[in-house]
């Protein structure tokens, strides 16, 4: 089955600092989203990128998505300690129902 | 801006007892999920439903677990005799055809 994994699984960097975080699966997509999660709290949507783009953008977040070595990258520029969360990337096959798999996470802690 | 809510936030149960997870999604929207996030572990599909019946179900949403929408807002998931292993946070999604989906704020489910 297809699987979301992201890299690395923790990653704690000083505010200002861009954060970059990757994701890699195993069968082919329709698309590719990355999702955030504060501490025990629910996801919020950032960002997706179909299998036919390879960059986009949205304010701070740079997505790329490489669809030869199946993987993706999340970057976040001039980070803000509220950046603080876990971040999913999570694969959608297509279909009808297009269900999500999601990838075990990147902790990102930013420090002020 | 349209939201998914959750009902409870947090729900206590006895090993073996039924408990009812409910959702609201957004109105117009036509495709709900239930995902579930054991602590520190990824988040994980449990089913898809669409046109008032199941459209695809994982290998976790076994006999134990049931979904309906009594009426046109709500979107239940129900766990008939509640294991340990049910501890979790679980999420509802929904979504409109072609778009993103919305997740709620998650229900903490802990079985004693």
């Amino acid at each position: 089955s297809q699987q979301g994994e992201e890299d690395p699984q923790a990653l704690s960097i000083q505010e200002g600092e861009n954060a970059t975080m990757n994701c890699s699966y195993k069968t082919s997509i329709n698309n590719l989203q990355w999702y955030r999660q504060n501490s025990g709290r629910g996801l919020v949507h950032l960002i997706l990128i179909r299998s036919n783009e390879r960059e986009k953008h949205s304010g701070r977040l740079r997505v790329t998505l490489d669809t030869s070595k199946k993987s993706s990258s999340l970057l976040i520029t001039a980070s803000r300690a509220a950046d603080t969360a876990s971040y999913f990337c999570a694969t959608d096959s297509g279909g009808s129902q297009g269900n999500l798999i999601f990838g075990k996470g990147t902790k990102l802690s930013v420090k002020p | 801006e349209p939201e998914v809510t959750q009902t409870p936030s947090h729900q206590v149960t006895q090993m073996g007892q039924e408990v009812i997870l409910r959702c609201v999604p957004i109105s117009n929207h036509l495709y709900f999920y239930w995902y579930r996030q054991i602590l520190g572990q990824k988040v994980e599909f449990l089913v898809s439903f669409y046109n008032n019946e199941i459209s695809e179900k994982s290998e976790i949403f076994d006999d134990q677990f049931s979904v309906e929408r009594p009426d046109g807002s709500n979107f239940t998931l129900k766990i008939r005799s509640t294991k340990l292993e049910d501890s979790a946070m679980y999420f509802c999604a929904s979504r409109a055809d072609r778009r993103t989906r919305v997740f709620g704020p998650g229900t903490r489910l802990t079985v004693t």
